[in-house]
């Protein structure tokens, strides 16, 4: 089972401040993810990165920009929170081969005010 | 892209009731996960089934990918089962990304 921690937890701030979501696995996966789901919805994928130095974009558009220097952790920035930004963000990780499975994080609940 | 449709959105249970959660899809798969998103919003991964059957204490699916849909069964229901499942899958070429459906919200009452 992977252990795969966020930081923080909950999070309520105002428009226009520069915030970083932490997300840190320990089982040495290669590939992680970031997920947006709004209440009740769907998971969005937003960011993707196969390895250290290795970041995509993912299907749905996202103001966010994301980071890979070290196999373990893998941040999300928003340079200027807007209210729009307000949602859940959940990280996930898997591991080399394709049939591995996906493994979340507790995610981070994001309010912009 | 490919589309994921599961069915029914919600359902409501009582405690030791059967289920039975469908996910249809739109394209072949290579890769199909069942998660279960618990009312505290932490998802755990219940099954990998890109095809056949696969059993884990009451819970148990099937994925019939020639027919491009799988099924989630669960027996002698509990309270703790109550969320979201969600069902996601990886379309053959599909560069390792799991999209993922609309979910069931499934509320089991004691």
């Amino acid at each position: 089972e992977a252990d795969i921690y966020q930081t923080p937890r909950y999070l309520v701030i105002g428009t226009g401040k520069k915030i970083t979501l932490e997300c840190s696995q320990t089982m040495g996966h290669d590939k992680m993810y970031w997920y947006q789901q709004d209440p009740g919805m769907e998971l969005h994928l937003i960011h993707y990165s196969y390895g250290v130095n290795s970041t995509e974009k993912g299907d749905l558009s996202s103001e966010s920009t994301v980071s890979r220097i070290r196999t373990e952790h893998f941040p999300l920035t928003l340079e200027s929170a807007r209210p729009s930004h307000t949602s859940q963000y959940l990280c996930a990780s898997s591991g080399h081969f394709s049939t591995d499975t996906q493994y979340f994080g507790p995610g981070t609940r994001l309010t912009v005010l | 892209g490919i589309q994921v449709e599961q069915s029914p959105p919600d359902l409501i249970l009582q405690e030791g009731a059967n289920s039975t959660l469908r996910c249809n899809f739109s394209d072949s798969v290579n890769n199909l996960q069942w998660f279960h998103q618990n009312p505290w919003g932490q998802l755990i991964n219940l099954f990998y089934i890109p095809s056949g059957t696969k059993q884990n204490g009451r819970l148990s699916a099937t994925t019939v990918a020639t027919e491009r849909y799988s099924l989630l069964y669960i027996s002698s229901s509990q309270t703790t089962d109550s969320g979201v499942y969600f069902c996601a899958v990886e379309r053959v070429g599909g560069s390792e990304k799991l999209v993922f459906g609309k979910g069931t919200k499934l509320t089991v009452n004691p």
